[in-house]
């Protein structure tokens, strides 16, 4: 099955900052990579489907891009309530497996 | 708008069955346009995929590995519902289920709609 990583697992920044967080792939995927955002205590949400496809309701600060084995998950300026868990999750092919997760905590 | 409800007792005996159930609303079991799947969190093995059923003019099942001797998923078309069965259970076991829905629109890949979560703990 496929591995993906994410990284870093922690990343510390301040509200109004620029988040980068990174998902690869140990095979290519094409595009066929989700982010979801998990707060405590909730069901992960979905983010983004297909490598940078936005779901309804999801805010424009989040941005996805990647293809193969390298994708990347943007949020141009950290909210408050984007401080939580992010993963990542392909559908290549079967099973779909998760990222271990990041973890965006206030700096 | 579809929502997942989930049941299920949170406590379950080393060696017993693990059962959950999540209910349906806003959408179908027997849907030609979804699949509905089981999913687990727990700090050790982070999220894990464990099956599915669907309906494309017959019933689908389909399991993950680490599991599949053990899982059973059925749908209850009657109460738009499906369940999760899971076998000779050990504390390894315990982790937060979580019921999801799947859709064509999104490739049938991924998770647009989760139930609540169900903590099961394995414990004697």
């Amino acid at each position: 099955e496929i591995v993906l990583t994410q990284s870093p697992a922690t990343l510390s920044l301040s509200p109004g900052e620029r988040a980068t967080l990174s998902c690869r792939a140990s095979q290519s995927i094409s595009r066929y990579l989700a982010w979801y955002q998990q707060k405590p205590g909730q069901a992960p949400r979905l983010l983004i489907s297909d490598a940078s496809n936005r779901a309804a309701g999801i805010p424009a600060r989040f941005s996805g891009s990647g293809s193969g084995t390298d994708f990347t998950l943007t949020i141009s300026s950290l909210e408050p309530e984007d401080f939580v868990v992010y993963y990542c999750q392909h559908r290549d092919n079967w099973p779909p497996t998760f990222g271990g997760g990041t973890k965006v905590e206030i700096k | 708008q579809v929502q997942l409800q989930q049941s299920g007792p949170g406590l379950v005996k080393p060696s017993q069955t693990l059962s959950l159930t999540c209910a349906i609303s806003g959408d179908s079991v027997s849907s030609n346009s979804a699949a509905w799947n089981w999913i687990r969190l727990s700090p050790s093995r982070g999220l894990e995929y464990l099956g599915r059923t669907y309906y494309r003019g017959k019933w689908y099942t389909d399991y993950a590995v680490s599991v599949k001797s053990r899982m059973t998923i059925n749908p209850d078309t009657a109460n738009n519902r499906f369940s999760l069965h899971l076998t000779s259970v050990t504390p390894e076991d315990t982790a937060v289920y979580y019921c999801a829905r799947a859709h064509v629109f999104l490739g049938t890949g991924y998770f647009d709609y989760w139930g609540q979560g169900t903590l099961v703990t394995v414990s004697s």
